[in-house]
């Protein structure tokens, strides 16, 4: 597979439970971004990770969001004691280069019930 | 903060019509655009990009776009639709840190045949 891989491609939950949400970049991509995107809004970062470095997780909205980039590959998004708020589109994107073009994934539509 | 506003919420045009959407950003340094297009059922693509040289910029499928520094915009434009084009667009800027791209909130384009 080419592209960046997203799992699972919906997620239902209730409100209270922590979900984890898994991206799988591009092989090759040294950067890797979470982004949410909620009804009616346009996209809103969450964590982006380039190599080693520490991440920039300045988009994080709370405490309850975490994420982690294992071996330079694979990242998980966790979002601890979900709330309704939380429902939306999470989006997986990486790059070669940092802020070079972007490859979205499908994304995890994530509903909190 | 950085911000990018795009003015269109929802563009209804016929086939062969010309199409420009606006978008305007707010950084004032040194900018890196981006205009992304999400077709119906499909992940978020890149359309073109400006770093910087000629700030005309051409894209795929026919689409342009024009950085203007003085009016801190970068407009989309097309001269002539398809029905095929029928998406959601999304400008874009690079963050001041270098991490992230802000989006704007989007412009839903149908094009009716």
């Amino acid at each position: 597979g080419a592209g960046v891989s997203q799992s699972p491609s919906n997620k239902v939950t209730e409100k209270g439970k922590d979900v984890e949400l898994r991206c799988d970049p591009i092989s090759g991509h040294t950067a890797l971004y979470w982004y949410r995107q909620s009804l009616g809004q346009g996209l809103e970062f969450l964590i982006y990770f380039q190599g080693n470095s520490a991440p920039d997780k300045s988009g994080l909205p709370s405490d309850r969001f975490s994420a982690e980039r294992t071996g330079g590959s694979v990242s998980t998004l966790t979002i601890q004691r979900t709330q309704q708020e939380d429902s939306a589109v999470y989006l997986c994107a990486s790059s070669l280069l940092p802020i070079n073009e972007q490859f979205f994934g499908p994304g995890t539509r994530l509903t909190v019930l | 903060a950085q911000s990018v506003s795009q003015h269109n919420h929802h563009v209804i045009l016929s086939e062969a019509a010309s199409l420009e959407l606006g978008c305007n950003y707010s950084y004032g340094g040194t900018v890196n655009l981006f205009w992304y297009v999400q077709y119906p059922g499909q992940h978020l693509q890149l359309l073109l990009k400006y770093f910087s040289g000629d700030p005309l910029v051409k894209g795929i499928k026919g689409f342009e776009a024009e950085f203007i520094k003085s009016k801190f915009s970068f407009n989309l434009r097309k001269p002539s639709v398809q029905w095929s084009d029928t998406a959601e667009y999304f400008c874009a800027v690079k963050n001041q840190a270098g991490t992230a791209l802000i989006f704007g909130k989007g412009t839903t384009l149908s094009v009716s045949s």
